[in-house]
């Protein structure tokens, strides 16, 4: 069985572009939720969706931003970089059903902002 | 405060037991983890355990969980040198579908 997948693994933009993470989650699996990691302020929840919808939300701007495609499969965006959105940028996925009893982790896609 | 709290360095003997503590905010966490990243890669699920019960054995894996304190443990036994990682506790949030994670505490098992 596949893991969770994202892409790219690595991305270098520079200040006030904006990008576009992809996280391909196991199969069967209808949750995928979003982290920022941080050497600062550690890992932080983003959002959380299932089945296209956003359950819930981190307390992050607006400029961070996501959504689910019918396949499961998830995108999130940040629009107008900054220094400070430099990060490891993770992905989870569960079943989702009720709890998150077993969430997979993805490797992960660094951001560097320069 | 919101945070979930662990000590950030832990440097153990290889053979020897490691145990990281961690002690957690919300009452109503229903399930608690344990992640482990090495450098360079994302969090890998070592267990969890739910909130009901006080203990949970996984092969060289204890948790240990004392909810009126909100305390959270893992032990390693017979610790190897490819356990020198960063260890994640993390509590259930919002009904489960968001993780509050700890800081991570660094583990380094010397020879």
């Amino acid at each position: 069985k596949a893991g969770v997948t994202q892409t790219p693994r690595y991305l270098i933009k520079t200040r006030g572009q904006q990008v576009t993470l992809s996280c391909s989650p196991i199969s069967g699996h209808r949750s995928v939720s979003w982290y920022q990691q941080t050497p600062g302020q550690g890992l932080q929840f983003l959002f959380e969706y299932f089945s296209e919808t956003q359950r819930n939300k981190g307390n992050f701007p607006g400029r961070f931003s996501g959504r689910q495609f019918s396949n499961s499969r998830s995108e999130m965006n940040v629009s107008t970089l900054e220094l400070g959105d430099s990060a490891l940028y993770l992905c989870a996925s569960s079943k989702g059903q009720n709890m998150n009893t077993e969430a997979f982790f993805g490797q992960g896609t660094r951001l560097t902002v320069v | 405060g919101e945070d979930v709290e662990q000590s950030l360095f832990l440097s153990v003997r290889e053979g020897d037991s490691s145990v990281i503590n961690c002690t957690y905010t919300d009452s109503s966490s229903t399930y608690l983890y344990w992640y482990k990243q090495e450098p360079g890669a994302g969090l890998q699920l070592l267990t969890y355990i739910f909130s009901n019960m006080d203990m949970k054995q996984d092969q060289r894996l204890t948790v240990l969980l004392n909810k009126k304190d909100k305390h959270l443990s893992l032990r390693i036994a017979d610790t190897q040198t490819v356990d020198s990682a960063i260890y994640f506790c993390a509590e259930s949030r919002n009904s489960g579908y968001a993780l509050n994670f700890g800081k991570g505490t660094s583990l380094l098992v010397t020879p």
